[in-house]
């Protein structure tokens, strides 16, 4: 069993929909998690970054914790064309510059 | 801020020959990078992490001899791809954090194509 499990999808959705993107983990160790978006031939972009359990909210963006479940989450309201990527969820056990573990990453298709 | 730059975005080269690739951090001071290489519709395989002015750790399975990376100042780290063959082509894409940064921050990445 892999240590951060991801839906690789594709997922395909119509503009303007709202988003889930959703890991599962299996380390109880895990304080920091990310997400990542990687546009096609690009490095990954930090796009949230939490610590702990909780809800973070960035303009369109949402990152959820749930450290009890071992559940996190990414949404994305009003889905746009220009979000189609692929995301990845990362996580450690410290802070900073540390070894991340990565989900496989979720392909997202916006359709105008 | 937390901008990390790579040289050069794509290169071709002829098997057997080395090719060098660049990653500078250039608002900030990396203690650590990280080289990672991926394959399409893949996720980030980590390679090997170095730290300023140390020797860098390899992960399992990684090449040390095949794969230098060298990381001789706080802005600058290289990864040389020695004796390149096509199965060494890939997309090689490096991070960077430093203590000023709560995670790592990548790199656009290195397109390879070993001919």
């Amino acid at each position: 069993q892999k240590e951060v499990e991801q839906d690789p999808g594709p997922l395909s959705v119509p503009e303007g929909a709202i988003v889930s993107l959703n890991c599962t983990y299996s380390n109880s160790a895990f304080q920091y998690f990310m997400w990542y978006r990687q546009y096609s031939r690009k490095g990954p972009e930090l796009l949230m970054y939490t610590y702990s359990s909780g809800n973070k909210e960035d303009g369109r963006f949402t990152a959820q914790v749930d450290k009890s479940s071992k559940y996190i989450s990414l949404f994305i309201r009003d889905s746009q064309p220009s979000d189609s990527a692929t995301y990845l969820c990362a996580m450690s056990v410290i802070q900073g510059a540390q070894k991340l573990v990565f989900g496989q990453g979720t392909r997202l298709t916006i359709n105008p | 801020g937390a901008v990390v730059s790579q040289h050069p975005s794509w290169v071709i080269c002829k098997s057997g020959t080395s090719v060098k690739i660049e990653c500078r951090s250039l608002d900030f001071q990396a203690t650590t990078m990280f080289w990672y290489r991926q394959f399409p519709k893949q996720s980030l395989m980590l390679m090997a992490t170095s730290n300023e002015g140390s020797k860098a750790t390899y992960e399992q399975g990684v090449e040390k001899d095949k794969f230098l990376i060298n990381h001789a100042s706080l802005t600058l780290s290289t990864l040389t791809v020695t004796s390149a063959h096509p199965e060494d082509s890939s997309f090689y894409i490096c991070s960077a954090g430093g203590r000023t940064q709560e995670t790592q921050y990548f790199g656009p990445g290195t397109r390879l194509l070993v001919l």
